[in-house]
């Protein structure tokens, strides 16, 4: 498999549910990202993540908690959130100083 | 702040040529970024650009005048596959701590026989 993939594509959660989403990448970069897509807003950084270390926190609220286990696999924990949290949840990776972010195909989150 | 302007929609027809325009005010620049998302898909990326001048990519074209903070993205000879969503996005500083990459809203494209 090649690629960034992303687990599950689609997750439909109450807000006292706990889940995660889950981002592998095959591509050999050390730097992981999370954005969040919603819709009519432009996409936005959450998390960043340079050699396992996180490097930008982009002011997201605490129901929302990366881990970064190793450089090919990052996690985004999440816990009583709310229904404005709905939206598409992308990750992407890259070389820690190259250009090109490599986008997964996103989860599609719905909180009831 | 960061502020990325472009426009929302356009229409264009197929075989024509469009320029998507992208203005920004950011607090510093490294390098602006087109990519392309499809509905319901990934976006992917279509160039970087960082110096001044036009970089050109097959049929897709950027242009970036640091001086002015406006790029835009030219499409030749268009496709009805390229009706997408184009998103402009800057990188504000050097990538030591990883690309941190700002974006405008998109521009959805639609193209019309």
């Amino acid at each position: 498999e090649t690629g960034v993939t992303q687990t599950p594509r689609h997750l439909v959660m109450g807000m006292t549910n706990k889940k995660s989403l889950k981002c592998e990448q095959h591509l050999g970069h050390n730097a992981m990202y999370w954005y969040k897509q919603s819709a009519k807003k432009p996409l936005e950084l959450m998390f960043v993540y340079n050699f396992k270390e996180q490097t930008e926190n982009n002011s997201v609220p605490s129901r929302f908690s990366p881990e970064c286990p190793n450089s090919s696999h990052l996690f985004l924990h999440l816990h009583t959130l709310q229904p404005e949290d709905s939206a598409l949840y992308l990750c992407a990776s890259s070389r820690a100083s190259g250009t090109e972010q490599f986008f997964g195909p996103g989860t599609r989150l719905t909180v009831l | 702040g960061q502020n990325i302007d472009q426009p929302t929609e356009m229409t264009a027809t197929e075989g024509a040529i469009v320029q998507i325009n992208c203005t920004y005010q950011t607090s510093g620049f490294n390098g602006l970024f087109w990519y392309q998302q499809h509905a319901g898909e990934a976006p992917t990326f279509l160039s970087y650009n960082v110096l001044d001048g036009l970089e050109e990519k097959g049929r897709f074209s950027s242009f970036l005048s640091r001086s002015k903070g406006y790029s835009y993205l030219l499409l030749k000879e268009l496709q009805m596959k390229d009706s997408a969503s184009y998103l402009c996005a800057v990188r504000d500083h050097a990538p030591d701590a990883g690309n941190m990459l700002t974006f405008g809203g998109g521009t959805r494209l639609m193209v019309k026989p």
